[in-house]
């Protein structure tokens, strides 16, 4: 059981170059999420999807694309990449059970856009 | 205005002794969720508790607890029997909307815990 997976764990990439960060979970979780972390802050989140085939903007969603064709991977594009858009990305997974919701986490990818 | 104020920047605390880390909040709605999370040095993400607003017991989950005070709007996370290995920085955050909703969760400007040995 690895728990929630992100790839890759750090990509450099010039203003203007596209880039596809994967997500990847074995716990069979409806719902994912993909979320920022800048310096000094808290998560932003950026997309999320409750299920296979849909997904849903959060509060940061200009500037990437998502999709969710299998239930186990949850992909965030770059289009365009720019500069404000370095950041540390986290995906995450959950499930509701009887003590509410509990949620995992990937270890990150740390993104320059130069 | 600030949906979650998380006023320590930093604490310290000795091995073995309890401590709180507080969290307030701001919504008008009556069903929400609040969540705590541990960051350390190493950057990953940890989600530590989970509260929802209609739930009348107080979360606990091993050494950590959510102290929550609904008319205060606050909820604190005490850590008991600090270890060194919850130095870290702690985040609150809470989610709006119907329980088993997947809107926007909010975070705060999070706590530096150290723990001394």
């Amino acid at each position: 059981n690895a728990g929630v997976t992100q790839t890759p764990k750090f990509r450099v990439l010039k203003t203007g170059q596209s880039m596809t960060l994967l997500c990847a979970q074995d716990m069979n979780h409806e719902y994912m999420y993909w979320y920022r972390q800048d310096p000094g802050m808290g998560l932003r989140l950026i997309h999320y999807s409750v299920g296979e085939g849909t997904t849903a903007k959060g509060e940061v969603p200009d500037g990437y694309n998502v999709s969710r064709l299998k239930k186990q991977n949850f992909l965030l594009g770059l289009e365009s990449a720019a500069p404000s858009q370095t950041s540390v990305y986290f995906c995450a997974s959950s499930y509701w059970g009887a003590a509410g919701e509990t949620q995992y986490f990937g270890p990150g990818t740390r993104l320059l856009v130069l | 205005a600030q949906k979650i104020t998380q006023t320590q920047p930093g604490m310290f605390v000795q091995e073995k002794e309890a401590v709180t880390l507080d969290c307030t909040y701001d919504t008008s709605d009556q069903s929400y969720g609040l969540f705590w999370y541990k960051q350390p040095s190493s950057g990953e993400m940890i989600f530590l508790i989970y509260q929802g607003s209609y739930d009348e017991q107080n979360a606990t989950e091993g050494r950590y607890s959510l102290n929550f005070q609904k008319a205060r709007k606050s909820a604190n996370l005490v850590i008991s029997a600090s270890q060194l290995g919850d130095s870290a920085m702690y985040f609150c955050a809470m989610r709006e909307g119907r329980v088993r909703s997947q809107g926007n969760l909010i975070f705060g400007k999070g706590t530096k815990l150290s723990v001394k040995p």
